[in-house]
């Protein structure tokens, strides 16, 4: 099993919609999550820490269940801009070291 | 102007040849991390170091080497036992290990 583990999509969606997508860990002691955004042959960007008592920026809300071991990203009012592929991360089960999901994939259409 | 250096961006190696990948640093990090990214998939841990003249292997070290001489370099070598070296490979820092990366823009690695 992966350590974090994302629906690779893609989530088609129109402009103004509201989407969220779940990532799964299964380091339970995981203390670090983050959402990356990438375009395409980019490097990735950080775009929010994850905290346990979940946090908001603009139009982006994360979000931590420790119970269910899954953290979220919720995109609401969906511009053309926001298609990308966002990455989750949490930390390893062994190593000091944080883990990538593969991705997914976010379009958003006129 | 602060940030990571990734050079070449293009890189295009020949059978049976090493290749080093540059990753330079001037925000002051410890941690230096390089990750291959495949199309369509995720990024996958090559090798880190956390601190100077220390290194430790990721997921897919084989076919790869790196040194960490000083802060603020860590390059990496694509040798010619990667059988399979085609890829994006980025660089990224972080304050300590398991903060939030920062990366370079990446070095796209070809097979002549």
């Amino acid at each position: 099993r992966k350590e974090v583990e994302q629906d690779p999509g893609p989530f088609n969606v129109p402009e103004g919609a509201t989407v969220a997508f779940n990532c799964t860990y299964s380091n339970s002691a995981s203390q670090s999550f983050f959402w990356y955004r990438q375009d395409c042959r980019k490097e990735p960007k950080l775009l929010m820490s994850v905290y346990s008592s979940g946090n908001e920026d603009g139009r982006f809300t994360a979000q931590l269940n420790r119970a269910s071991q899954y953290i979220s990203l919720l995109i609401r009012d969906s511009k053309l801009s926001d298609s990308a592929t966002y990455l989750c991360v949490g930390e390893a089960s062994y190593g000091n070291k944080l883990v990538f999901g593969a991705g997914t994939i976010l379009r958003v259409k006129s | 102007d602060g940030g990571i250096t990734q050079s070449p961006k293009y890189l295009f190696r020949k059978e049976g040849q090493n290749v080093t990948l540059s990753c330079e640093q001037n925000l002051n990090h410890d941690a230096m991390y390089w990750y291959r990214q495949d199309p369509g998939q995720g990024l996958r841990l090559i090798y880190y170091s956390q601190i100077v003249n220390d290194f430790q292997k990721g997921d897919i070290a084989e076919g790869y080497s790196v040194s960490r001489e000083k802060k603020e370099s860590f390059p990496l070598t694509v040798t010619s036992a990667q059988k399979n070296p085609t890829a994006f490979y980025l660089c990224a820092t972080s304050g300590q290990a398991n903060e939030k990366l920062f990366f370079g823009s990446g070095t796209q690695l070809s097979v002549l």
